[in-house]
């Protein structure tokens, strides 16, 4: 059974460039879950997707979006990169909304120069 | 691998030795809490978890303990072996959203 799939692994932007980072669920899995990683902060919560629909978001700026789509797959997307947008994002996938089972992906570390 | 924390609390433990780690919670309402291992270059894999109207729970070689009168909670490797070390986060839920609260983090470095 394939797990949370994350890509690009890696990726280096330049400041003000924008980036669209994917996250495929394991099959069946209906819920997509992001996160920023970062040494300063640890890991914050970004958003939640269930059905394609938007059922919870963190303390991010609007710079920082997401979406569903119908197969489950995610993308979030960063406007504007800042320096400090520089992390790694980690995508977690669980059968249900409101569903603890979380499986995490690798993530994608993003390097904003 | 990445960085998963420039300066986190460490726990040196001799391979063999049982490890604790602690944790402390920050929201009395939560009532779901896990924790979670990062090795690196990996995201963070699931362990044990345990609901908050129990309060120990065992699983293969770990055991999670939670005290919710001082808002604690503490997992413990027991015989820990090489392949244990890595970063380990715990982390909070509430029943009605799906939201994971982290806590910082502890790195444990196995000894042989």
């Amino acid at each position: 059974k394939a797990g949370v799939t994350q890509t690009p692994r890696y990726l280096i932007k330049t400041r003000g460039q924008q980036v669209t980072l994917s996250c495929s669920p394991i099959s069946g899995h209906r819920s997509v879950s992001w996160y920023q990683q970062t040494p300063g902060q640890g890991l914050q919560f970004l958003f939640e997707y269930f059905s394609e629909t938007q059922r919870n978001k963190g303390n991010f700026p609007g710079r920082f979006s997401g979406r569903q789509f119908s197969n489950s797959r995610s993308e979030m997307n960063v406007s504007t990169l800042e320096l400090g947008d520089s992390a790694l994002y980690l995508c977690a996938s669980s059968l249900a909304a409101g569903g603890h089972g979380y499986t995490f992906g690798s993530g994608t570390r993003l390097t904003v120069v | 691998g990445e960085s998963v924390g420039l300066h986190l609390p460490t726990l040196s433990v001799q391979e063999g030795d049982n490890s604790i780690i602690n944790c402390a919670y920050s929201n009395s309402a939560s009532d779901y809490f896990i924790w979670y291992k990062q090795e690196s270059g990996k995201g963070p894999q699931f362990i044990i978890d345990i609901r908050s109207n129990m309060d120990k729970r065992q699983g293969q070689r770990v055991t999670v303990l939670l005290n919710k009168t001082v808002k604690h909670l503490s997992l413990q490797i027991a015989a820990t072996q090489p392949g244990d070390s890595a970063v380990y986060f715990c982390a909070e839920a509430k029943a009605a959203g799906n939201k994971l609260t982290f806590g910082g983090g502890t790195r444990v470095l196995v000894k042989p």
